[in-house]
């Protein structure tokens, strides 16, 4: 069964910063998706980014860019100028074709001011 | 427009009451789910249904029957609620997945805003 490890339970960084959450995953396949979601203290799960394994380009959304590692099978997620409103529980995802979506533990992420 | 909605957001019941928890997507979405997430925060796959058939059960007590009238709606039912039953209840849908030759479109799940579900 594929598996996601996040390693961190806690980060903080400084408003302004920017931090690196890690995450890596177990698998066999070669064609899988991975994903990072946000929960704020609301408790909605918020889709920040996508990957494509099969592409070799990082992906990127505004302040939050993903660092994929295929052969590693890591999958860090980097948010520069930190702001507070990006303080919440971080999941890496996992999900093959035809198949569930599998969650890390998370990763809480403070932001100071 | 809420695209997943999850009905009530909060439940508080008592020790082998039964309760039922309401989802509808307007996204059009062929495959439904219910997680699960624990004190813990660990979020983990309880049913999936595509087109109202039923296509993942995780070990998940018979106590939780999930119904699925038509692919908007999926509903979660819970006979004879137990004290370890609390937890969050999310509802996410999913478009189905395509592959294109040898390559597959995957897209992450759309959520509820979550059911917190408390037993006393």
């Amino acid at each position: 069964a594929q598996t996601v490890t996040q390693s961190q339970p806690e980060m903080s960084v400084q408003e302004a910063e920017t931090v690196t959450l890690s995450c890596t995953y177990d698998t066999s396949e070669s064609d899988y998706y991975l994903f990072w979601y946000k929960q704020p203290p609301s408790r909605q799960m918020i889709l920040v980014i996508r990957q494509e394994a099969y592409k070799q380009q990082n992906a990127t959304e505004n302040r939050f860019s993903v660092n994929f590692q295929k052969a590693a099978k890591s999958f860090s997620l980097k948010i520069s100028d930190s702001q507070l409103g990006d303080a919440a529980m971080y999941f890496c995802a996992y999900r093959e074709y035809g198949n569930k979506l599998v969650f890390g533990a998370g990763t809480i992420l403070r932001v100071k001011s | 427009d809420t695209a997943v909605s999850q009905t009530p957001k909060y439940l508080v019941t008592q020790m082998g009451n039964d309760k039922s928890i309401k989802c509808e997507q307007n996204l059009g979405h062929d495959t439904m789910y219910w997680y699960k997430q624990d004190s813990k925060k660990f979020l983990k796959i309880m049913f999936s249904y595509n087109n109202k058939e039923l296509i993942i059960n995780e070990t998940v007590p018979n106590r939780f029957s999930p119904k699925s009238p038509d692919k908007a709606h999926l509903n979660l039912h819970i006979n004879s609620l137990e004290l370890g039953d609390s937890a969050v209840y999310f509802c996410a849908s999913s478009q189905d997945l395509v592959r294109v030759g040898d390559v597959s479109l995957v897209y992450g799940y759309t959520f509820g805003s979550g059911t917190r579900l408390t037993v006393v």
